[in-house]
C-alpha cells in the first residue's frame, strides 16, 4: 500500500537554525516524491519535486530509496519559513493521484 | 503559477441537504481535476479524479452516489455532497492538472471549501 509518514506534527526552530523534516514513505514500484507547502491562510503550493534535483527557497531534498525517505533540508531557517509542509508521492510519472503525508508545521521564531 | 478557484470558501447547510461546490481553472484548462477531503490535523485523502467529458474515478471507500463529481467542461469541476449528514461535514479541496506528453503537469490546488452541516 501507498503510505507516507511524517512522524513530526511540529517543529520549531530558531531564525538561522539548521531544519530538516521528515518523511518516510512506503511503496512497492518507483515512486516520484514531492513536497508541498501551505503558508498562513494561503493555498497548498509545490515547493520541489525529487526529479528535479533543485532548491528552491533554500530547500533541498534527497531521495534515498534504501532508507524510502525524502527529507527536507535547510540549513539556515528564516522566519518566512513558518508554514505547514507535506510531503507527498505518487505512484506514476507526474502528479496523478498524489497520496500525502499528515503534514508538518514549521515555526521559525525570532 | 496557475490559478484555481474554489466556490463557495465556506458553506452551512442542515443536514439532508445537498450542497454543490464548483472548482474552476482560470488561465489553463484542467485536463483533469482532483477532489480531496481533509479532516481537522489529518491529510488531504484523495476522493475522486476527475477527466474532462467521461464519469469520475472514485477511490476505494468513496461513495459514488453520495458525492457526484461532474466535469463538464476544461475549467470547470462540480462536487455535489447529496443529502450531507453531520459526519461529511469537512474541508473540501480541488486541484486541476493538465496532461500534456501522457504526463500530468502539476497539480494547482483551490483554497478549498469548508463544509459545516448542522
Amino acid at each position: 500500500a501507498q503510505r507516507v509518514t511524517q512522524p513530526e506534527k511540529l517543529l520549531s526552530v530558531f531564525k538561522g537554525a539548521p531544519v530538516e523534516l521528515k518523511c518516510n514513505y512506503s511503496y512497492s514500484g518507483s515512486p516520484e516524491l514531492f513536497w508541498y507547502v501551505q503558508y498562513s491562510r494561503q493555498r497548498l503550493q509545490l515547493l520541489l519535486r525529487h526529479i528535479s534535483r533543485e532548491s528552491i527557497k533554500g530547500f533541498t531534498a534527497d531521495l534515498n530509496k534504501g532508507e524510502t525517505s525524502f527529507h527536507l533540508k535547510k540549513p539556515f531557517a528564516q522566519e518566512e519559513d513558518s508554514a505547514m509542509y507535506y510531503c507527498a508521492l505518487s505512484g506514476r510519472t507526474g502528479f496523478q493521484k498524489l497520496v500525502f503525508g499528515t503534514g508538518t508545521r514549521l515555526l521559525v521564531s525570532p | 503559477g496557475a490559478v484555481v478557484s474554489q466556490h463557495p470558501s465556506r458553506v452551512i447547510c442542515k443536514s439532508g441537504t445537498s450542497v454543490k461546490i464548483e472548482c474552476r481553472s482560470l488561465d489553463f484548462q484542467a485536463t483533469t481535476m482532483f477532489w480531496y477531503r481533509q479532516f481537522p490535523k489529518q491529510s488531504l485523502m484523495l476522493m475522486a479524479t476527475s477527466n474532462e467529458g467521461s464519469k469520475a474515478t472514485y477511490e476505494q471507500g468513496v461513495e459514488k452516489d453520495k458525492f457526484l463529481i461532474n466535469h463538464a467542461s476544461l475549467t470547470l469541476s462540480t462536487l455535489t455532497v447529496t443529502s450531507a449528514h453531520p459526519e461529511d461535514s469537512s474541508f473540501y479541496i480541488c486541484s486541476a492538472s493538465e496532461l500534456a506528453g501522457g504526463t500530468y503537469n502539476e497539480q494547482f490546488f483551490g483554497p478549498g471549501t469548508r463544509l459545516t452541516v448542522l
